[in-house]
């Protein structure tokens, strides 16, 4: 059975930093493409970032490219966000998401339960 | 990138009843490349459908996608009450943007 826990969310001043761990198990973590979702609490989804299996290719949507960075550790099983520069529109629930593959295109079949980061002063 | 709209934005229906749910996007979907999931209160989304019409693992038959292109479908033959959640279209080739949601209520 595929397992995705998240943690390290919290409350963050603006400006501050935060970094996310995703641990996964129950499939070959390696060869599957991570993603990470957000959502506002009462809106909807966002995707915003997504690294292939190997790790070699990172993608970012433009509300947080150049802020957050997205890297994996295949070895322990571990999905990573950073997050700096944080801002009060980054509040929201983040969830770990594992793709159908290793590689575009890829959906996404299982999801964590998700960790919610507040951005407030 | 691909912007999503689905619609209605909220749907009343009855157990038993058969619901619509459509999803246009605002250029073509790549190889229908396109997924529905469902999200319940307080829960994580969960995959339904991908491919536009492949049901996933442990998705029983009442669910049903179709549709190409720009235009896409869920359909829900008969509503079950644990069927009443927000249903989320989004493709996944070039895009990842999510619609926005269409809230399937009780009526």
């Amino acid at each position: 059975e595929v397992q995705l826990v998240e943690s390290g969310g919290g409350l963050v001043q603006p400006g501050g930093s935060l970094r996310l761990s995703c641990a996964a198990s129950g499939f070959t973590f390696s060869s599957y493409a991570m993603s990470w979702v957000r959502q506002t609490p009462g809106k909807g989804l966002e995707w915003f970032s997504g690294i292939s299996g190997g790790g070699s290719g990172t993608y970012y949507a433009d509300s947080v490219k150049g802020r957050f960075t997205i890297s994996r550790a295949n070895s322990e099983n571990t999905l990573y966000l950073q997050m700096d520069s944080l801002r009060a529109e980054d509040t929201a629930i983040y969830y770990c998401v594992k793709g159908s593959r290793g590689s575009y295109p890829y959906y996404f079949d299982s999801w964590g339960q998700g960790t919610l980061v507040t951005v407030s002063p | 990138e691909i912007v999503l709209t689905q619609s209605p934005g909220t749907l009343s229906l009855s157990p038993g009843e058969r619901a619509t749910l459509s999803c246009r996007a605002s250029q073509s979907v790549s190889s229908s490349y396109l997924a529905w999931y469902q999200q319940k209160p307080g829960q994580a989304p969960r995959l339904l459908i991908y491919a536009a019409s492949t049901r996933a693992t442990g998705i029983p038959d009442r669910f049903r996608g179709s549709g190409s292109g720009t235009d896409f479908t869920l359909t829900i033959s008969r509503l079950e009450p644990e069927d009443f959640a927000v249903y989320y279209c989004q493709p996944y080739g070039s895009s990842r943007a999510f619609g926005q949601g269409t809230k399937v209520e009780i009526k």
